[in-house]
């Protein structure tokens, strides 16, 4: 079966301090992997697809397909920045999440 | 704008009634819409994908009997929790795919605001 692990249940950086998110997937098949960020009192957000292969707010993600791995980094975090990260893999739609990654970033 | 609806925003309810929330894609046509589910500081787990004109699809351990899912319309999805407890209080998501051409890849997913239920 499909799992995405997000190893960190929380991830605590000083602002301007770099970030990474970590984030590894078993699949089978082609993966289409996501990154979605949720902040408080709001609906999840699409943050990166890995084929899009954009740079959202400073954030971007490279898809490793030898370690199996789609962490999410940003060379100088923000105080904005504090959420809810998910990485997730999805098929035709669907999407199997990781159990996600809070990230604080204190002043 | 949004462009995945939900209704209600949070509902209260008491143990043994059932309550229906509803997803709605805005704009566009959904063949598929999918429902997740999201306790307190945990993760979304799906749920089911709800197949316009047939029946929905569950994920292991999703009892289809307690949640009960119609869609009968490209743009209107329901989830129906059926009796009611009060460990079935949870948020519940439901998302959309916008199909933008013939390539897979090209599946823009959007997800509704979410529904608080509450079970008293």
């Amino acid at each position: 079966a499909q799992r995405v692990t997000q190893p960190e249940k929380l991830l605590s950086v000083f602002k301007g301090a770099p970030v990474e998110l970590k984030c590894n997937y078993s699949y089978s098949g082609s993966p289409e992997l996501f990154w979605y960020v949720q902040y408080s009192r709001q609906r999840l957000q699409l943050l990166l697809r890995h084929i899009s292969r954009e740079s959202i707010k400073g954030f971007t993600a490279d898809l490793n397909k030898g370690e199996t791995s789609f962490h999410l980094k940003k060379p100088f975090a923000q105080e904005e920045d504090s959420a809810m990260y998910y990485c997730a893999w999805g098929q035709g739609g669907k999407l199997i999440f990781g159990q996600g990654t809070e990230l604080s970033v204190k002043p | 704008g949004a462009v995945v609806s939900q209704h209600p925003s949070w509902v209260i309810c008491k143990s043994g009634t059932s309550v229906k929330i509803e997803c709605r894609s805005l704009d566009f046509q959904a063949t598929t819409m999918f429902w997740y589910r999201q306790f307190p500081k945990q993760s979304l787990m799906l749920m089911a994908t709800s197949n316009e004109g047939s029946k929905a699809t569950y994920e292991q351990g999703v009892e289809k009997d307690k949640f009960l899912i119609n869609h009968a319309s490209l743009t209107l999805s329901t989830l129906t929790v059926t009796s009611a407890h009060p460990e079935d209080s949870s948020f519940y998501i439901c998302s959309a795919s916008r199909v933008r051409g013939r390539l897979h890849s090209g599946n823009t997913i959007y997800f509704g605001e979410g529904s608080w239920l509450t079970v008293v």
